[in-house]
């Protein structure tokens, strides 16, 4: 157990629907990072916030947004989804807001569109 | 970031040392070399990180030539629940905002 949770493990929707993904990081965690993993694509860095605040913005729709909380939990947030988007996406989160300490992963939820 | 390559796949029997090789030719001054382990449906999870040399810990050794043009990850003694999707990454820090390759799928046979 990495200590990062992610809920729900699996979400079914239809094609146009807007989902909301949630990550708890590790207590202690300031950054939190979200990844999508598909079949024909890989792990995909999707953003990254530290503290509340965007640090890093990788491969990401502009249907999809995400947010960190005071409490540092985040939530990804997936709009007019599409039969592509189902994937399993994956949060991570780590100390520091550099990348020169270890990233945990969540087990990740589970998306299908359908 | 550094482009890296890795064997696609790769079988092993349990209780033999595997070494899974990653070239990254282009790989620059400051970029760390990182491998994850990946089970079906889980999260990736580091496994080591080094920058030149040898680095050794509780699960692997990784081997760095002066050239850090390749790097070579050993699996002593493996067994079937070695059995995972491991992933070379090349760049500064830990890769969390990285590309993972497709990764090599070491498949460990009883």
């Amino acid at each position: 157990d990495s200590g990062v949770t992610q809920t729900p493990k699996h979400l079914i929707t239809a094609t146009g629907q807007r989902v909301t993904l949630r990550c708890s990081p590790r207590s202690g965690d300031l950054s939190v990072y979200w990844y999508q993993q598909s079949l024909d694509q890989g792990l995909q860095f999707l953003i990254q916030y530290y503290n509340g605040e965007e640090r890093a913005k990788g491969n990401i729709l502009e249907r999809f947004s995400a947010q960190q909380f005071p409490d540092l939990h985040s939530e990804l947030n997936l709009s007019s989804l599409e039969l592509g988007d189902s994937a399993l996406y994956f949060c991570a989160s780590s100390v520091g807001g550099n990348r020169d300490t270890e990233a945990f992963f969540g087990q990740g939820t589970r998306l299908t569109v359908v | 970031l550094a482009k890296t390559t890795q064997p696609i796949s790769m079988d092993s029997y349990e209780g033999q040392e595997v070494n899974i090789t990653c070239s990254h030719n282009n790989i620059a001054t400051n970029d760390y070399i990182t491998w994850y382990q990946q089970f079906p449906s889980q999260g990736p999870r580091f496994i080591i990180q080094g920058y030149k040399t040898k680095v050794t810990n509780e699960v692997a050794s990784l081997f760095i030539p002066a050239d850090r043009k390749s790097s070579t990850l050993s699996l002593p003694r493996v067994s079937l629940s070695d059995t995972a999707v491991y992933y070379c990454l090349v760049g500064e820090g830990y890769g969390q905002n990285f590309v993972f390759g497709p990764g090599t799928r070491l498949s460990v046979l009883p």
